[in-house]
């Protein structure tokens, strides 16, 4: 069945960068993309970018434009989401889901990152 | 860019109907999933193209869509229900979540 499974939990300081993968399972990787999503503690849902796993095209929004870098290992199925010059806001569990044409359906289990000095 | 609206808390009483609505420009032209969020679980997807309910979902979630407007509903609210509900649209490759809309079932 359709999996995606994250990496685990990450603390890191101001300023530093984090990659977060996403390895799925279950279906064929190329055929669809990967969206990242971020949810800080007690708040909403906020979409971040995907990737189509088949071109690597990305798409961001714009408020994190600049620091987040979106890539795929189609070796491995795996998606990764970088993040740069992290700051406390940037605290959240981020959450990968597949892509499909129509909008995305299966979700990876979250990985939470604090940032903090 | 594109938002969508929910209201921030629905209450329900088990057994009665729920309606959760989600506005935005963006659903004149393009279809809402609704995803169920539980405390410290990820998203599941309850319903995509407006109305579609993927396999295994309950048969009392259902949902419509008109003008700027999309409607979860649910009917016969179980406590199990009582969770956060987001609507999402995609637009020019760019996603927008609603705000999410804090469902009690009491």
């Amino acid at each position: 069945q359709v999996q995606l499974v994250q990496s685990g939990e990450e603390v890191k300081k101001p300023g530093a960068s984090v990659k977060v993968s996403c390895k799925a399972f279950g279906y064929s990787f190329k055929s669809y993309g990967i969206t990242w999503a971020r949810q800080a503690p007690g708040q909403g849902l906020e979409w971040i970018g995907w990737i189509n796993a088949y071109d690597g095209a990305t798409n961001h929004t714009h408020g994190l434009r600049g620091r987040v870098a979106m890539t795929t290992d189609t070796s491995t199925s795996t998606a990764y989401l970088e993040l740069r010059g992290l700051r406390p806001d940037d605290t959240a569990t981020y959450y990968c889901a597949r892509q499909k044409t129509t909008g995305i359906d299966y979700w990876g289990q979250g990985s939470l990152v604090t940032v903090s000095s | 860019s594109y938002e969508l609206t929910q209201p921030s808390s629905v209450s329900v009483s088990p057994g009665q109907t729920a309606r959760i609505t989600c506005s935005g420009n963006i659903l004149t032209k393009k279809y809402v999933r609704w995803f169920q969020q539980k405390p410290g679980q990820a998203p599941q997807l309850l319903i995509h193209q407006d109305t579609e309910r993927p396999s295994g979902i309950p048969e009392r979630f259902s949902g419509s869509s008109s003008g700027t407007t999309a409607t979860l509903t649910l009917t016969g609210a179980q406590v199990d229900d009582d969770a956060d509900y987001y609507c999402y649209s995609m637009a020019d490759n760019i996603g927008v979540f609603g705000g999410g809309t804090r469902l009690t079932v009491l």
